[in-house]
């Protein structure tokens, strides 16, 4: 079955520590997506990838950083520069980014700190 | 700048009809999508509309009016499995997602 594999589903932080959140997907998607979700605000974007080797920052990069050294992956690593790491993390790809493409995503990862 | 409102939560009753409602402002409109999200999992693509009108799939109908900047999920004979997050996205002039908080939507027996 195709579809996107987020790990861990729960993580804890340590002061001063970094942390990668994993995303695999096996649609063959060109686009992915890293979006935070906090309790009442809409998910917003902190990086995304059209291609292999190519990714841009999104609304709230800051803290954060991202590889795509493969189609099929695309690593979330979550820095100490970031304060308040504690969201709910999704991942997420389509085929492109044209207008009617939808979105599938991950199951999450929930980022505590300790 | 660009802004999606929708009711923070909403109940109703099972076998009930629900609107749930979305207004976006924007410059530019690449289409709007609806996506369901059950608590701490993922959200799944419900409809997407583009042209003004009503889209209908099964249970669930999508509207658009984009004079109004208006949309609507409306979901017909509620079932408890229906007690979920409803998130409203309008796509951007960059092609970009803009998403609501989302609307909680409680169904009652």
């Amino acid at each position: 079955d195709g579809g996107i594999t987020q790990s861990p589903k729960y993580l804890f932080r340590k002061e001063g520590q970094n942390v990668t959140l994993s995303c695999e997907q096996n649609l063959n998607h060109d686009a992915m997506y890293w979006y935070r979700q906090d309790p009442g605000q809409g998910l917003r974007l902190i990086y995304y990838s059209q291609i292999v080797n190519d990714f841009q920052k999104g609304d709230i990069a800051e803290g954060y950083s991202v590889s795509r050294e493969k189609k099929e992956s695309f690593p979330l690593t979550v820095t100490s520069a970031q304060k308040n790491p504690t969201a709910f993390y999704l991942c997420a790809s389509s085929l492109g980014q044209g207008e009617a493409e939808k979105l599938f995503f991950g199951s999450g990862t929930q980022l505590s700190v300790l | 700048g660009q802004n999606i409102d929708q009711p923070t939560e909403m109940t109703a009753t099972e076998g009930a009809i629900v609107q749930i409602n979305c207004t976006y402002q924007t410059s530019g409109f690449n289409g709007l999508f609806w996506y369901q999200q059950h608590a701490g999992e993922a959200p799944t693509f419900l409809s997407y509309n583009v042209l003004d009108g009503l889209e209908e799939k099964g249970r669930f109908s999508s509207f658009l009016s984009r004079s109004k900047g208006y949309s609507y999920l409306l979901l017909k004979e509620l079932q408890m499995k229906d007690s979920a997050s409803y998130l409203c996205a309008e796509k951007d002039s960059n092609y970009q997602l803009i998403w609501g908080a989302g609307t909680k939507l409680i169904i009652k027996p």
